[in-house]
């Protein structure tokens, strides 16, 4: 099945940096790529996704980037603020899942002032 | 995107008693997931719960102990069986959204076994 591992577990940043944080996955098939950050005691949010068929998508601060060749996509936050703070999870769609997302360990993020 | 409600928020139960969550979705959406979220932990889907049949379940989890029901397309129940407290955890469902992969979650119920 589908694995999917995420990189750093914890990232701290200084207010106004950019975080990076990094997703393998193991099925080549695999096309459908999901963020969610998720605030302590609240449910995980969508906050952007991408598909096999582009490379690059960006929303205001937020951008995500996939290469399919190497089987890894990345999360990149600009001007980072304290309200980015978080825990992250990327996730990816096995083969044949019905939907399903196989989710990666997260990582917590620290933005600090 | 849909509204999604759980009920109960949380739970303080006792071992070898059961616990029915509800999800409830203010519109009808084809797929409906049952995750199980421990502390400090990611998230792992336990079923796929299917509208008119049997639900789908993962690796490691079985229908004896997480027993699901989908009687329509906008209510799913997860049963916890039998608990113990190693069962303490958030557990969460999801639902399709217009985009079909993408999924959108309930707002968790936290349950804490004794």
């Amino acid at each position: 099945g589908e694995n999917v591992e995420q990189h750093p577990s914890t990232l701290s940043v200084q207010e106004g940096d950019s975080a990076v944080i990094k997703c393998t996955y193991s099925d080549s098939a695999s096309n459908y790529f999901p963020w969610y950050k998720q605030e302590l005691g609240k449910r995980p949010q969508l906050i952007i996704d991408i598909r096999s068929n582009v490379g690059e998508k960006k929303d205001q601060r937020i951008a995500v980037t996939l290469n399919k060749t190497a089987k890894h996509f990345s999360l990149h936050i600009t001007e980072t603020q304290p309200e980015d703070s978080a825990v992250y999870f990327c996730a990816a769609n096995p083969t044949g899942g019905g939907n399903k997302l196989t989710f990666g360990t997260g990582t917590q993020l620290k933005v600090e002032l | 995107s849909a509204v999604i409600s759980q009920k109960p928020s949380r739970d303080i139960c006792q071992r070898g008693t059961s616990l029915t969550i509800q999800c409830q979705v203010d519109s009808q959406v084809t797929m409906m997931f049952w995750y199980r979220q421990q502390p400090g932990q990611s998230l792992t889907l336990i079923a796929t719960a299917n509208q008119g049949s049997e639900a789908t379940y993962e690796s490691g989890f079985v229908i004896d102990k997480f027993p699901i029901s989908r009687p329509n397309l906008t209510f799913s129940t997860l049963t916890v069986s039998n608990m113990s407290p190693e069962d303490s955890s958030i557990y969460l469902c999801s639902v399709d959204g217009t985009g079909q992969e993408t999924q959108y979650f309930g707002p968790g119920t936290r349950l804490l076994v004794l």
